[in-house]
């Protein structure tokens, strides 16, 4: 059954440094999401991408972070220079998302990747 | 923008027992996924449920847009099911889910 990967599983950095987080989505999917759960704490959106572009964006997506696809089946997750209040896990998520709604909406999540800012 | 509040927060089982977590939201919504993130924090899809009602072995859940509500059903509880159920909505409008604060379940042997 086709899934979301992420890697890395775990990353570690520290303060002020940049990080890239990898996302391979499902791969007939259109619209590409990445949402954050810090610990103990709710999942919340950050990001939607359809089409080459950012569609929706939360008030956490600020000027530090970036997505991209550069290429036909990764999607990026860029944080320029992490805070110690960025540590936490981040869900890379895909969903079919074709016009006339139905379970294309449906966001499927990868495995996320926890990252830890020292 | 949308609500989305759970209940019970916490909930101690028995294994074999029944239980019913429910999720209320604020506003009318086009998706509505239940999720069981597992010990290791991966979240699992469970259902997709924007309304009625779907049963997948020993879980069910039923959506009742109208009143704003979702229920998830499990029965016959075991160890497994230990972990945190989000309930997660995309607003009419939107393409992003909100997710609730989550269940969080032990079910214990």
């Amino acid at each position: 059954e086709p899934e979301v990967t992420q890697t890395p599983s775990h990353q570690v950095t520290q303060m002020g440094q940049e990080v890239i987080l990898r996302c391979v989505p499902i791969s007939n999917h259109l619209y590409f999401y990445w949402y954050r759960q810090i610990l103990g704490q709710k999942v919340e959106f950050l990001v939607s991408f359809y089409n080459n572009e950012i569609s929706e964006k939360s008030e956490i997506f600020d000027d530090q972070f970036s997505v991209e696809r550069p290429d036909g089946s990764n999607f990026t997750l860029k944080i320029r220079s992490t805070k110690l209040e960025d540590s936490a896990m981040y869900f890379c998520a895909s969903s079919l998302g074709l016009a006339g709604g139905g379970s294309y909406n449906e966001q499927f999540f990868g495995p996320g990747t926890r990252l830890t800012v020292l | 923008g949308i609500q989305v509040e759970q209940s019970p927060p916490d909930l101690i089982l028995q294994e074999g027992a029944n239980s019913t977590l429910r999720c209320n939201f604020s506003d009318s919504v086009n998706n509505l996924q239940w999720f069981h993130q597992n010990p290791w924090g991966q979240l699992i899809n469970l259902f997709y449920i924007p309304s009625g009602t779907k049963q997948n072995g020993r879980l069910s859940a039923t959506t009742v847009a109208t009143e704003r509500y979702s229920l998830l059903y499990i029965s016959s509880s075991q160890t497994t099911d230990s972990g945190v159920y989000f309930c997660a909505v995309e607003a009419s409008g939107y393409s992003t889910l909100t997710f609730g604060k989550g269940t969080m379940l032990l079910v214990s042997p």
